[in-house]
């Protein structure tokens, strides 16, 4: 099974900051890693896969970046609405697919 | 519009079986590359993959798990199906329904999620 990391746990960032999110593979995903948001009380939304597409209806201030096992999610400018926890997820090792811990971004 | 909503019992026994039903609309799971899955997430941890159900009855399952889960689908009442056995208060988490997105494994739309708590 591959297992994802994601650091750092918490990231204390001010509205209007960059916010970079990592994401590391114990094995290459190729670029079959997908990004999520979460918010407190709903589901996971998708915002990314294929590492760097942006999925329909994402604001182009999300981007994602990386291939093999180093993976990285940026958001260039935090809105109000972006607190919340991220979480990566590989789909390259097929049967066991594998979500990281999740990165919570909370305000500063 | 993609839809889909998770239904069952909020309260389980420890050593009982869990049905989950997820209920969706907007896509049918007779059409080519169409897949749903299952994924939950004990209270303030991270997602845990369960399962998952291909148009075409391909099932994948996580391998920690794989024992206790079956997922079946009802393409005529567009409906998905996972039972987990022997049920653990360790398995008390919310149960995520989803569309996959095409055959790859990542999941563009969710349900809303049900509570399932695991106690005596």
């Amino acid at each position: 099974e591959i297992v994802m990391t994601q650091s750092p746990a918490t990231l204390s960032v001010s509205p209007g900051e960059r916010a970079t999110l990592s994401c590391r593979a114990s094995q290459s995903v190729s670029s079959n890693l997908a990004w999520y948001q979460q918010k407190p009380g709903q589901a996971p939304r998708l915002l990314i896969y294929g590492a760097s597409t942006r999925a329909t209806g994402i604001p182009a201030r999300f981007s994602g970046s990386g291939s093999g096992t180093e993976f990285t999610l940026t958001i260039s400018s935090l809105q109000s609405e972006d607190f919340a926890v991220y979480y990566c997820q590989q789909y390259n090792n097929w049967p066991a697919l594998t979500f990281g811990g999740g990165t919570k971004v909370e305000i500063k | 519009q993609i839809t889909l909503k998770e239904s069952g019992p909020t309260l389980v026994k420890p050593t009982q079986t869990l049905t989950l039903t997820c209920t969706f609309s907007g896509f049918s799971l007779s059409t080519s590359g169409v897949g749903v899955g299952w994924i939950r997430q004990p209270p303030g941890k991270a997602l845990e993959w369960l399962a998952l159900i291909y148009w075409n009855d391909d099932k994948r399952y996580s391998p920690s798990l794989k024992s206790r889960l079956t997922i079946t689908k009802d393409t005529s009442k567009n409906q998905v199906v996972l039972t987990m056995t022997n049920m653990d208060p360790v398995d008390t988490a919310t149960y995520y329904c989803a569309h996959d997105y095409g055959d790859y494994g990542f999941f563009d739309y969710w349900g809303q999620g049900t509570l399932v708590t695991v106690s005596s």
